[in-house]
């Protein structure tokens, strides 16, 4: 079965540190793999996706992530946080190359001043 | 700005009455979608339209009825709701449901409250 793991449901980071943020995924057939950010009182936007091209996915707001096969991960970097990425993150896999996805359960990032 | 359109913004309806929820885009995708998020949880898929056509319906109550006239439109009518409804309904659309192809754009959600 797929799953869909975040570590932390809660991240803080001081402006301007890295931002990293865990996603670790089960999955019996090779994953499409996502990340979506989403600020309060709205709806998803999405930052980038693994869909079997290069494993290193470059996405915006100077986002990216890295899928590492041997470790079932696919974790979420910015090398400098800023105030305005203070939001929710999901992680997401999807089932059979559909929008029918299995989210984690998310992660709250938080930025210190 | 969002690019699919979600209204009202806000709901609050009690258990006994209709109301329906509205969701357009003018991109020209083809497939739509309606989810359910509680609150501090991620969303849950409820019903996905392709091509106009219900594709996929994750075993909703029937309190929920989604409709799609045309492909642009997708309603999501309501009816003898229960307090565990009260959630953020989010609409989303797609070019197609090849998660290949253009991304997912969500609409800001309906915020319902049941009384």
């Amino acid at each position: 079965a797929q799953s869909v793991t975040q570590l932390g449901s809660h991240v803080s980071v001081s402006e301007g540190a890295l931002v990293l943020l865990r996603c670790n995924y089960s999955s019996s057939v090779p994953p499409y793999l996502f990340w979506y950010v989403q600020y309060p009182n709205q709806g998803l936007q999405l930052l980038l996706k693994y869909t079997s091209a290069a494993t290193l996915v470059k996405g915006i707001n100077g986002f990216e992530a890295e899928f590492k096969k041997s470790e079932t991960s696919f974790h979420l970097t910015k090398p400098s946080a800023h105030m305005s990425d203070a939001a929710e993150y999901f992680c997401a896999v999807s089932l059979s190359g559909t929008y029918k996805y299995i989210f984690g359960t998310g992660t709250r990032l938080k930025v210190l001043a | 700005d969002t690019e699919v359109t979600q209204t009202p913004k806000h709901l609050v309806m009690g258990m006994t009455n209709k109301k329906s929820l509205k969701c357009e885009q003018h991109m020209g995708h083809r497939a739509m979608y309606w989810y359910k998020q509680k609150a501090k949880k991620p969303p849950e898929l409820m019903f996905v339209y392709s091509y106009e056509k219900l594709s996929i319906n994750e075993s909703v109550p029937s309190r929920f009825s989604p409709e799609c006239p045309n492909s642009s439109l997708l309603n999501l009518h309501l009816h003898a709701l229960q307090p565990e409804d009260s959630a953020l309904y989010l609409c989303a659309s797609s070019q197609d449901e090849n998660i290949r192809n253009a991304p997912q754009h969500f609409g800001d959600g309906t915020r319902l409250s049941i009384l």
